[in-house]
């Protein structure tokens, strides 16, 4: 079975400070991670992605998150943020039987003047 | 190159009446996949197509169905409808099966059943 889990559903914080948005996945077969941002009215797009490799994985917009197999983490940052980045973020386990995405709850990033 | 296109942007139905929403895949794209998203429930998969054929299912009931056409665009249809069917439906396109291959999401249809 496949799962993720957002801890956080709400996080505010000031312009120009750094965050981080955590994301721990439950997968009992190969891992493919996902981080989709999604603004008011929007469809989903995506930041970043984890298929093999590197366990750095760097994104568009300054994003980056990092895969921790030990800790089953993939938590996403951003060193320091602007008002455009408010917006829902979405991490998602990807199955490898076919284009089916299991999405965590959401993370709503409010980023404070 | 367009994006996914999703018609209608917004649709309000009554209880009982079903409904035909449209997704238009990007060009060469041919596999499609469909979500419902509600505040309560999240993101949740409901099917995928690819080739003309129902690749995967999500746990939705019968009411939910889908197709897609030999130009890859695809349908989802839902039948009798229910005040918990009120969502943003989302479709994402991508040119192969595979999670490896990147989806593009559509701005999604919100439908308000009332």
């Amino acid at each position: 079975a496949q799962s993720v889990t957002q801890l956080d559903s709400q996080v505010p914080v000031f312009e120009e400070a750094p965050v981080e948005l955590r994301c721990n996945y439950s997968s009992s077969v190969s891992v493919y991670l996902f981080w989709y941002v999604q603004y008011p009215n929007q469809g989903l797009q995506l930041l970043l992605k984890y298929l093999s490799g590197s366990t750095l994985v760097k994104g568009i917009n300054g994003f980056e998150a990092e895969f921790n197999k030990s800790q089953t983490s993939f938590h996403l940052r951003k060193p320091s943020v602007h008002i455009s980045d408010t917006a829902e973020y979405f991490c998602a386990v990807g199955s490898n039987t076919g284009n089916q995405f299991y999405f965590g709850t959401g993370t709503s990033l409010t980023v404070i003047p | 190159k367009a994006g996914v296109t999703q018609t209608p942007r917004y649709l309000i139905k009554t209880r009982g009446q079903q409904v035909t929403l449209s997704c238009s895949p990007i060009s060469g794209h041919r596999s499609v996949s469909w979500y419902q998203q509600t505040p309560g429930q999240g993101l949740q998969f409901l099917f995928e197509y690819f080739s003309e054929t129902q690749r995967n299912k999500g746990n939705f009931p019968g009411r939910f169905s889908g197709r897609q056409f030999s130009n890859s665009r695809s349908e989802m249809n839902v039948s009798t409808l229910e005040l918990g069917d009120s969502a943003l439906y989302l479709c994402a396109s991508s040119w192969a099966q595979g999670i490896r291959t990147e989806a593009f999401f559509g701005q999604g249809t919100r439908l308000t059943v009332v």
